[in-house]
Parts: C-alpha cells; structure tokens; sequence
C-alpha cells in the first residue's frame, strides 16, 4: 500500500495562476481533508470530504475550491493563486465511522510557493 | 481564537530522560485528543489518542494523561530517543459538530545524545 499520496511535491506559482493539487490514498478510507500549514499556525483545515461525491468547509476556505469524484481521490484547486496562500498544504484520509479512533493518515505534503 | 494551545514552541531533553509535552484547549466540548509526530519535509504521522472517557492511555514509551477540569493534556515520552525529535502536535476533536480536527501550533521536541 502507497497510503495517502500527494501530487506534487512542489510547485512555483505566478499570482493569477491556477493549479490543482491531487491526493490519492489506496485505504479505502471514506473521508478526506485538505489542510494548510504555515509556520506557527499549526495545521488548518480547508475543506473535507466524508463520502464520494461530497464535500465540506473547513475553517480557512476562501480562495479554493475541492471535488472528490472517486472515492480514492480528493483534489484542491487554487482558481487564481495569491501570496497568501504560499504554504505547505497536507492530505489526510481516515476510515469511516468505526469508533474506535478517528486518526487521520497524511500524505507527504506538497510545498506551494506564490510569487 | 486559538482553540488549542501548545505554548511551549520547543523543549530539549537529555537521551533517557523523560518528555513531557503540554497543550491546553479551550472548547469543552472537545470529546477526543490525538497526539501526531511530524518530521521536516514528512507528514504528520499518528502516535496516541485517548478519548475523554478515560485520564490516561499508554502505548510503550508514550503515555497521553488528560486532565479535563483543567482543560489539559500532556504527552510523556519516556526514557527519550534521538529519533524523537521532531514536532509534536496535539489535536482535539468534538464529535457533536463535525469530523474535523483542530490543532494546536505544535513544540519541536530536540532530544540530546
């Protein structure tokens, strides 16, 4: 098993420009997350998935928008990239409802710089 | 608003010596805690949990004590390994609004050989 796996691992932007991040995890799992990291911020989360087909805000959204049309796939777009969102941006799956531990399982992360 | 607090930015220790890690929240109706390990240019990776039924839970050289009147958990690694040394982050989660965690800043963790 690869895990959670991120495309790709680094990538310069222009302001303006799109792009479009891609997370894969071969587990199975049911629910997905994109989050954000910036030095002393700790890890925020931008949007979720809890199912194929739906997604989710999560508390820093603005400026990116997600789809998670097959189960093993969640992808965060940037439609017109800013400074501000130079950062090192992490996916995490876990299982669904299983009740016994709600831990996540990240990928390596990818580091997007916005120049 | 910073729901979930690690205040010390970094902590070293002497190799055998215990770690113990502190984080503090502020959302009581945080029902679930996790405590994630990160090393640089590497995920978070999961290390112990504990919900908030129980004060203490143990996995080998890591123990997660919660105090929930303080509104507080610690993490213990003991004795301490150079290859411990990474960040730490605590997490907490309240299952009534959602699957979703919220973290703290993290403490860099240096352990001396």
């Amino acid at each position: 098993n690869a895990g959670v796996t991120q495309t790709p691992k680094f990538r310069v932007l222009k302001t303006g420009q799109s792009m479009t991040l891609l997370c894969a995890q071969d587990m199975n799992h049911e629910y997905m997350y994109w989050y954000r990291q910036d030095p002393g911020m700790g890890l925020r989360l931008i949007h979720y998935s809890v199912g194929e087909g739906t997604t989710a805000k999560g508390e820093v959204p603005d400026g990116y928008n997600v789809s998670r049309l097959k189960k093993q796939n969640f992808l965060l777009g940037l439609e017109s990239a800013a400074p501000s969102q130079t950062s090192v941006y992490f996916c995490a799956s876990r299982p669904g409802l299983a009740g016994v531990t709600y831990e996540q399982y990240f990928g390596p992360g990818t580091r997007l710089t916005v120049t | 608003d910073q729901q979930v607090k690690q205040n010390s930015p970094s902590l070293s220790v002497q190799e055998g010596r215990i770690s113990i890690l502190n984080c503090d929240y502020t959302n009581s109706m945080f029902d679930y805690f996790l405590w994630y390990k990160k090393y640089p240019a590497e995920g978070p990776t999961f290390l112990i949990s504990i919900s908030s039924i129980k004060d203490k839970n143990e996995d080998g050289r890591f123990t997660v004590f919660l105090n929930k009147s303080a509104k507080h958990l610690s993490l213990h690694i003991v004795p301490s390994q150079p290859g411990d040394s990474a960040v730490y982050f605590c997490a907490a989660m309240d299952w009534s609004s959602g699957d979703k965690l919220t973290f703290g800043t993290g403490t860099r963790l240096a352990v001396r050989p």
